[in-house]
């Protein structure tokens, strides 16, 4: 049973294009996160979730928008692609302090 | 502010050889260290923790490291590694009850038979 799923793991698509990744947790966690991972492997995190409420907006494009419907999803929405988007985006999941556990990770490639 | 340092970007070693990867932080409150392994195409997974109690922690796979608070270390241990341990190793680290994690860079094992 996995403990943080994301969907899709693969999503190729043409610059300018909207698309959405889904993330869903079932450890009962009250935080959530998306980092980012470019091709040189660093972990950059995007934003932070904490019940529903964002509590860490890193410095992001406008174009990336957060979604929490409920503490246990953190959807992520991107507008207008660009070929910098390119990257894995990982969804992770937390409680204080502790361990964050994560997704297996979508592969975005923009053409 | 916190930050974490992986001395090493790149380890190449044979194989059954013993490995160390370098950890430092900085941070002027309590802190909480992870280390994390990245198997290539694969989702980060806990390897080890340290949150309070003994300074030598011991992981998944063999791994060990040590909590060194005067140093502001955390290296990560391997007294014999195996061929499936080349992987990418993440240090990071939590300071009080911050819900940030700060990540070093990464560092890349390549373990040759």
């Amino acid at each position: 049973d996995t403990a943080v799923s994301q969907t899709p793991k693969y999503l190729v698509t043409q610059m300018g294009n909207d698309k959405s990744i889904k993330c869903e947790q079932n450890l009962g966690h009250d935080t959530m996160y998306w980092y980012k991972q470019d091709s040189k492997k660093f972990l950059k995190i995007m934003f932070s979730y904490n019940n529903k409420e964002l509590i860490i907006n890193e410095t992001v494009p406008n174009r990336f928008s957060p979604k929490s419907p409920d503490k246990a999803h953190l959807n992520l929405h991107i507008n207008s692609l660009e070929l910098g988007d390119s990257a894995v985006y990982f969804c992770a999941s937390s409680q204080v302090s502790s361990e964050a556990f994560f997704g297996q990770g979508t592969r975005l490639t923009v053409v | 502010a916190q930050s974490v340092t992986q001395l090493d970007s790149q380890v190449p070693v044979f194989e059954e050889a013993p490995v160390e990867l370098r950890c430092n932080y900085s941070s002027s409150v309590s802190v909480y260290l992870f280390w994390y392994v990245q198997y290539p195409n694969q989702g980060l997974q806990l390897l080890l923790k340290y949150l309070s109690g003994s300074t030598l922690v011991k992981g998944i796979n063999g791994f060990e490291a040590e909590f060194n608070k005067s140093q502001t270390s955390f290296h990560l241990r391997k007294p014999s590694v195996h061929i499936s341990d080349t992987a990418e190793y993440f240090c990071a680290v939590v300071a009080g009850n911050n819900r940030k994690l700060i990540w070093g860079l990464g560092t890349s094992l390549a373990v040759n038979p």
